[in-house]
């Protein structure tokens, strides 16, 4: 099974820098993906990472230690629509299928 | 705009009704999952079929049940319908062609209301 945790909400100020934390326990992994979503719409997809270490995309960034199975998003330069539900999702090993945290909500202010 | 594409946008129904919701994945992806997703328990994972055929079942419940056709878009069929089966479904798709990233992506989904 699978069981991933994630803080549930926090806020932060336009332009500052927020860290998401992901820490997770499966029987098996192959991956971990980070999506945003905005309330009532679909999951976007941000970032994957399958190996340790940080990978960087634009204002995001995601980082990955397998042995603590920890990850985290980081959101730099606040923005107004960066406020979401930011959500952790680990692939199972052996088949696509992705077992999602709750999401923690990020309030953007100005 | 994901390429996925979901109908209807919203449902209203009753108890004990039956509905089937829609999803067309984005072209040429082969795999379809179904999620469902409420307000106490986050994205739960229903069911995946890739290329007409079941591949993975999650926590779906007997009263549920999917399809793939061979034009690969997929049918989620809910029966019996209680009031906890409110919430959003999600349809999402992935290429599946063993890449090592097979990202999901996910269509704008369908808010079932059960009254």
């Amino acid at each position: 099974g699978q069981n991933i945790d994630q803080p549930t909400e926090m806020t932060a100020t336009e332009g500052a820098i927020v860290q998401i934390n992901c820490t997770y326990q499966t029987s098996g992994f192959n991956g971990l993906f980070w999506y945003q979503q905005h309330a009532g719409e679909a999951p976007t997809f941000l970032s994957y990472n399958v190996l340790d270490g940080l990978e960087e995309k634009g204002r995001f960034s995601s980082f990955l230690s397998r042995s603590k199975g920890y990850s985290y998003l980081l959101l730099k330069e606040l923005q107004m629509k960066d406020s979401a539900s930011y959500l952790c999702a680990v692939r199972d090993n052996g088949n696509n299928r992705l077992a999602f945290g709750k999401g923690n909500q990020v309030v953007v202010i100005p | 705009d994901s390429g996925v594409t979901q109908t209807p946008k919203h449902l209203i129904t009753a108890t004990g009704q039956r509905v089937t919701l829609r999803c067309s994945p984005r072209s040429g992806d082969l795999s379809v999952y179904w999620y469902q997703q409420s307000l106490d328990q986050g994205l739960q994972f229903l069911i995946q079929y890739y290329n007409g055929e079941e591949r993975a079942k999650g926590n779906i419940l007997e009263r549920f049940s999917a399809q793939q056709f061979p034009d690969l878009h997929s049918e989620l069929n809910l029966s019996s319908l209680e009031l906890g089966d409110s919430a959003l479904y999600f349809c999402a798709s992935s290429v599946a062609r063993g890449r090592e990233q097979e990202t999901q992506y996910f269509g704008p989904g369908t808010r079932l209301l059960v009254l």
